[in-house]
C-alpha cells in the first residue's frame, strides 16, 4: 500500500502565487525526500529532511516536517510556468533504505 | 558527472516474453534501486542491489529479478511478461541518503 500520500491531488496557481502541497505517511521514518517528475520521466531530487529535523529550505522551496503527525509540506514560493510537474513525497522507511512514494499532487502553474 | 543512465529509453514486447533492463548509476553510488511506476501512481519499490546482492525486496514477484555487476552497473530481468508489467522503470542510485533517478525505460507489453 502506497505510504506517502499528497494532498490535494492537483492544484493549478497563476505565476508568482505559492504553491503548498502536503504529505502524510503511515510508519517510523529514517528521513522524508521530496521529487518532482515532469511528463512521466524521471525523477528529480529536490530536498530531504532527517526525522530528527523540523524545516528545510532550498532556495525557493521549503519543507516542514513532524514527526509526531507523521505529516511533511512542501511550499514553493514566487512559483513559475516551469514549476509545472507532479511533485512526490517519499517517506524512507525506518531501518531500511526503501522510498514508499504517493499518488503525487500534479502542480499547474499558469503564466 | 554524468547522472543515473537508463537503457533503452523504450521497449516493446508481447506477453510471455522476457525483458532485460540496463542501469549505469552515478559515478561514486553503490547502491542501485528499482521502482515500477504505473501510469497515473507513483513508483513501487521493486528491489535494491549493493555489493552485487539484493539486499530488500518488495511485493513483486519472482518474475521479477536483477543483477549487480562489479562495477555497480544493474539489470532488471522481467520474465513471463504481462500486460499488466507495462509501465515506467526506474532507477536510482546512492551512497548515504539521498536517492537519485535515472529518466527511465518505457516499457510496453501488447
Amino acid at each position: 500500500s502506497q505510504q506517502g500520500e499528497e494532498d490535494p491531488q492537483a492544484l493549478s496557481i497563476q505565476e508568482g502565487e505559492n504553491a503548498t502541497m502536503n504529505c502524510s505517511y503511515k510508519t517510523s521514518i529514517n528521513n522524508l525526500q521530496w521529487y518532482r517528475q515532469n511528463s512521466g520521466r524521471g525523477l528529480v531530487h529536490l530536498i530531504l529532511i532527517r526525522s530528527n529535523e523540523r524545516e528545510k529550505h532550498s532556495g525557493r522551496l521549503r519543507v516542514t516536517l513532524d514527526t509526531s503527525k507523521k505529516s511533511s509540506s512542501l511550499l514553493i514560493t514566487a512559483s513559475r510556468a516551469a514549476d509545472t510537474a507532479s511533485y512526490f513525497c517519499a517517506p524512507e522507511r525506518y531501518n531500511t533504505d526503501k522510498l514508499i512514494f504517493g499518488t503525487g499532487t500534479r502542480l499547474q502553474v499558469f503564466p | 558527472d554524468a547522472g543515473v543512465t537508463q537503457s533503452p529509453t523504450h521497449l516493446i514486447k508481447t506477453r510471455g516474453q522476457q525483458v532485460t533492463l540496463r542501469c549505469s548509476p552515478k559515478s561514486g553510488h553503490d547502491t542501485v534501486s528499482w521502482y515500477q511506476q504505473a501510469l497515473g501512481q507513483g513508483p513501487q519499490f521493486i528491489f535494491q542491489y549493493y555489493e552485487e546482492e539484493e539486499r530488500q525486496r518488495g511485493n513483486f514477484p519472482d518474475r521479477f529479478s536483477g543483477h549487480q555487476f562489479p562495477n555497480y552497473s544493474s539489470e532488471l530481468n522481467v520474465n513471463a511478461l504481462l500486460l499488466g508489467d507495462s509501465a515506467l522503470y526506474l532507477c536510482a542510485s546512492s551512497q548515504g541518503i539521498e536517492q537519485f533517478f535515472g529518466p527511465g525505460t518505457r516499457l510496453t507489453v501488447l
